[in-house]
């Protein structure tokens, strides 16, 4: 059980170019979570997928975000067109049916 | 609406100091999920309990425990003997419904920093 992994674990971008994420999820964890966290705060919950099906989105997730786990493995967390109040940091999470959800190192991605 | 507070944004002891992280919770369900995560200055976040809204027994797990109060929506987290390494951010989180681990996703509080000096 190596945990849940991401890349890159920092990202520098010029707003309004786009930026794309990856986690590598608990091997046999089926449901799979994007959380973003701004300093000061705790992580805010932004969509879920369980094996391939996005099941669920928050407000959070603008147009300008997209998430795929294409087979139910890996997942990405574009954003595009990215604007400076997308710097934060990108959590991972992963959790094998209701139990409790295992977190990445997260990806710190700071928009100039 | 779910939401999580933790009053305390930062607490700050003596190594050995007892200590305690408070956590008050609203929800309208009546079947839910307690949290605490730990994120040292690494950066990721460590799961440390999950409880359900059934369960109110308190939990010990080596120096640390837990008080789960339903009738004041409270889920407060003590450590004994607090040492160096306890140094953290410490989140407290909400999940309703059935799901248990958060088909809606987590709802965190804004978490409480815990400073242990030597």
């Amino acid at each position: 059980d190596t945990g849940v992994s991401q890349n890159p674990r920092h990202k520098i971008t010029k707003r309004g170019q786009n930026v794309t994420f990856r986690c590598d999820p608990i091997s046999e964890h089926n449901r799979l979570y994007w959380y973003r966290q701004t300093l000061g705060q705790g992580p805010e919950f932004l969509t879920y997928f369980q094996n391939e099906a996005q099941l669920e989105k928050s407000r959070l997730l603008s147009d300008r975000f997209s998430a795929e786990r294409p087979k139910g493995s890996f997942s990405t967390l574009e954003i595009q067109r990215t604007e400076q109040g997308d710097s934060a940091m990108y959590l991972c999470a992963s959790s094998y049916g209701v139990d409790e959800q295992y977190f990445g190192p997260g990806t710190r991605l700071t928009v100039t | 609406a779910q939401k999580v507070t933790q009053a305390q944004t930062e607490i700050s002891v003596v190594e050995k100091e007892d200590v305690t992280l408070d956590c008050v919770y609203e929800t309208r369900d009546t079947t839910y999920y307690l949290f605490w995560y730990k994120q040292p200055p690494s950066g990721e976040l460590v799961f440390l309990i999950r409880r359900n809204s059934f369960d109110e027994q308190n939990e010990i797990s080596g120096r640390y425990s837990w008080n789960f109060q339903k009738s004041t929506s409270s889920f407060n987290f003590t450590i004994t003997a607090s040492q160096v390494v306890d140094s953290a951010v410490y989140f407290c989180a909400l999940s309703e419904g059935y799901s248990g681990g958060g088909a809606d996703g987590l709802t965190f509080g804004k978490g409480t920093h815990l400073i242990i000096q030597p």
